[in-house]
C-alpha cells in the first residue's frame, strides 16, 4: 500500500533562516506531488505542482521553492523565512490529475519566529 | 471566480445527533466534488469523490448529497460519534486541471 511521510511534524525556526521540510511517497511510482499551506481557518492554498523528477509548478510568487530530486521525493525550501510563512505545510500525492485521489501526509507545523 | 463556500463554519452538536454541512461551488467547468475529514493537526482524509452524474455516495455514516444544476452539495452525518470531532472540507476539481478549489472548511464539535 502507498504511504507518504512528512517531516519534521513541528519545527520552530527564526526569521531569515533557512527551511527544508521534506516529503516521501512510497509504494508507487512516478506520483504527481504537491505541496499546500494552510493558515489558520483558511482553506488549503496549493503552492507547488509536479508531475515529474525535476518538474516543478508554482502557483503563487513567494520567496519558498520546491524541488523534486528524486520520483518520489519533494522538497520544499527557503532561503529566508519570514513572518508570513508560517503554517501547516501538507504534501499530497495523486496517481493522476482531474478525478484522481489526492493523499495527504501528516503535515508540518512551521512558526517563523 | 472559481469559489468553494462552505456552512456553517461551526457546528457543535450532542453525541448521537445528526448533522449536515452545506457546500456551495462557482467552480467551472466541474469535474468532481470531494469531501474530506481534517483531524486538528493531521493531513486531510477523503471520504468521499462524487462525479456530475452522480448523486449521492455513502461511507459508513457519512452520506453526500450533489445538485450539479444549482451547485450544491451536502454533507450528513448521521448518529454522531466523539470521533467525528473535526473539519469537514469540501474540494471542487475544475475540468482537467490538477487543481482542486479547497473551502475553507466547517468545524464540528461532537459533545458527550
Amino acid at each position: 500500500s502507498q504511504t507518504i511521510h512528512q517531516w519534521p511534524a513541528t519545527l520552530v525556526q527564526p526569521v531569515g533562516s533557512p527551511l527544508s521540510l521534506e516529503c516521501t511517497v512510497e509504494g508507487t511510482s512516478n506520483p504527481n506531488l504537491y505541496w499546500y499551506r494552510q493558515a489558520a481557518g483558511r482553506g488549503l492554498q496549493l503552492l507547488f505542482y509536479s508531475v515529474g523528477i525535476g518538474q516543478i509548478s508554482s502557483e503563487v510568487p513567494q520567496n519558498l521553492s520546491a524541488s523534486r530530486p528524486q520520483d518520489r521525493q519533494f522538497i520544499l525550501s527557503s532561503k529566508k523565512l519570514l513572518l508570513s510563512d508560517s503554517g501547516f505545510y501538507l504534501c499530497a500525492w495523486s496517481a493522476g490529475t482531474s478525478g484522481y485521489e489526492q493523499y495527504f501526509g501528516p503535515g508540518t507545523r512551521l512558526t517563523v519566529t | 471566480k472559481n469559489q468553494v463556500e462552505q456552512s456553517p463554519q461551526s457546528l457543535i452538536i450532542l453525541e448521537g445527533k445528526n448533522c449536515t454541512l452545506q457546500c456551495n461551488y462557482t467552480v467551472s467547468p466541474f469535474s468532481n466534488l470531494r469531501w474530506y475529514k481534517q483531524d486538528t493537526g493531521r493531513g486531510p482524509v477523503s471520504l468521499t469523490i462524487m462525479t456530475f452524474s452522480e448523486n449521492t455516495k455513502s461511507n459508513g455514516r457519512y452520506t453526500a448529497t450533489l445538485d450539479a444544476d444549482t451547485k450544491q452539495s451536502s454533507l450528513h452525518i448521521t448518529a454522531s460519534q466523539l470521533s467525528d470531532s473535526a473539519s469537514y472540507i469540501c474540494v471542487v476539481s475544475g475540468g482537467s486541471s490538477y487543481k482542486l478549489i479547497f473551502g475553507s472548511g466547517t468545524r464540528l464539535l461532537v459533545r458527550p
